[in-house]
């Protein structure tokens, strides 16, 4: 059974740093595309970045220089480092997998809730 | 960037009546590399993530109900509910993955009249 676990959430100050995981079962991170979706509270959803199974990495242009998307293949978990961050990137962060090479998400985790505030 | 634009922003539909959400692109997401539209909608219901319905533009993702059924080409594309049942309120969101970067319409909420 494919499942994504988000974690490493939580209230942090602007200018902050955090680091969020999503430990997948059920299949390889190494052999699909990942990625990191955001809603903000009450509002719609927002797709971050994206890291291929070859590894290449993209990112929305509202948190480029400022996140960065990885995987550990032995841990079967994708992170992604979220640094400089500021209070509109308060939201919840799903992982979401697309099973082939064309970023559509078929399996979504429950997400993880930033907040960035003073 | 691909902006994509749903209307409406809010639809109240009687049990057992068709719903149709609309989803426009400001730029064609059909392929002329392999005729197909680069199109998903997602159903999202309150504290869940969302979950894939179509993709394709018409592609009904398994263990969807058929009920649900997605159309249109270009930059114009819609999602029809044949048969609103109770289970169906929720927010509904088209995605384009034409290219990077991927975005989302705005959604459209359906709730039961």
């Amino acid at each position: 059974e494919v499942q994504l676990v988000e974690s490493g959430g939580g209230l942090i100050q602007p200018g902050g740093s955090l680091r969020l995981s999503c430990a997948a079962s059920g299949f390889s991170v190494s052999s699909n595309y990942m990625s990191w979706v955001r809603q903000a509270p009450g509002k719609g959803l927002e797709w971050v970045s994206v890291i291929y199974s070859g590894g290449s990495t993209y990112y929305a242009d509202s948190v480029k220089g400022r996140f960065t998307i990885s995987r550990d293949n032995s841990k079967n978990t994708v992170y992604l480092q979220v640094n400089s961050l500021r209070v509109d990137d308060t939201a919840v962060y799903f992982c979401a997998r697309s099973l082939n090479t064309e970023v559509y998400f078929d399996y979504w985790g429950h997400g993880t809730l930033v907040t960035v505030s003073s | 960037d691909i902006v994509m634009t749903q209307s409406p922003d809010s639809l109240a539909v009687s049990l057992g009546e068709r719903a149709t959400i609309n989803c426009k692109s400001s730029q064609s997401v059909l392929s002329s590399s392999n005729n197909k539209n680069y199109l998903a909608w997602y159903q999202q219901k309150p504290g869940q993530p969302p979950k894939l319905l179509i993709y394709w533009a018409s592609t009904r993702e398994s263990g969807v109900p058929d009920r649900f059924s997605g159309s249109g080409s270009g930059t114009d594309f819609t999602l029809t509910i044949s048969s609103l049942q109770a289970e169906d309120v929720a927010v509904y969101y088209c995605q384009h993955y034409h290219s990077i970067p991927i975005t989302f319409g705005q959604g459209t909420r359906l709730e039961i009249k």
